[in-house]
């Protein structure tokens, strides 16, 4: 059963504007949240994180809300570019030993 | 600066066959893990290890075995290849107690 879900599996959007990727989790334990970036033929990089004990994070053009109650995390990219084309995933753990990934968003930000 | 070194990139095997897949770090890192990636199911974690001599079953162990006799060397071993196992491998570590990890380029494996 996945305690991790990304449910869109796809997500386009045009250069300039915010692109907003949404995360949901099941198990209330999770303690630290992250958000890695995957182009493909490699392998994910790390982009963003959150601990449980804030409501928001933010690094750049990145930033990472979470909502504790309502079990959901989201990044949002802005302005977004061309080059944040990628795969997205959002992972989230119990104590730093076991991570668990959602299934990805692929993000394609257009020219 | 090499980070985390997966070793092959491509394999094919057959059902039954026996492979390892290497994965190399030189970064330090106490912690390292494999996952491996299918299609509509994310990452999902295989093994992972602590430390030197210290290992664990993740989500989905079966089918594999792990060991680590060194901090930089974490070898996944696919004893008897079923199809079921085609998927793409990657390995990742960090430091101890620190949740980033850092991935290698990742294995696609393929199991006819």
């Amino acid at each position: 059963d996945q305690q991790v879900k990304q449910n869109s599996p796809s997500l386009s959007v045009q250069e300039g504007r915010i692109s907003i990727l949404n995360c949901d989790y099941t198990n209330s334990m999770f303690d630290y949240f992250l958000w890695y970036k995957k182009y493909p033929a490699e392998g994910p990089t790390f982009l963003i994180s959150i601990s449980s004990i804030k409501d928001k994070n933010e690094d750049g053009r990145f930033t990472v809300f979470l909502n504790k109650s309502a079990k959901h995390l989201s990044l949002h990219i802005v302005p977004s570019q061309p080059g944040d084309s990628a795969v997205y995933f959002c992972a989230a753990s119990e104590g730093g030993n076991q991570f668990y990934f959602g299934t990805g968003t692929s993000l394609t930000v257009i020219p | 600066n090499a980070g985390v070194t997966q070793t092959p990139k491509f394999q094919v095997l057959k059902t039954g066959q026996s492979m390892t897949l290497q994965c190399a770090q030189d970064m330090n890192h106490e912690y390292m893990s494999w996952y491996r990636q299918d299609p509509g199911m994310g990452l999902r974690l295989i093994h992972y290890s602590v430390g030197a001599g210290i290992t664990d079953q993740g989500e989905v162990p079966n089918g594999y075995n792990v060991s680590r006799s060194t901090t930089e060397d974490f070898p996944l071993r696919l004893l008897s290849a079923a199809p079921s196992q085609t998927s793409v491998y990657f390995c990742a570590s960090s430091l101890a107690g620190g949740p980033i990890q850092y991935f290698g380029a990742g294995t696609r494996l393929s199991v006819l």
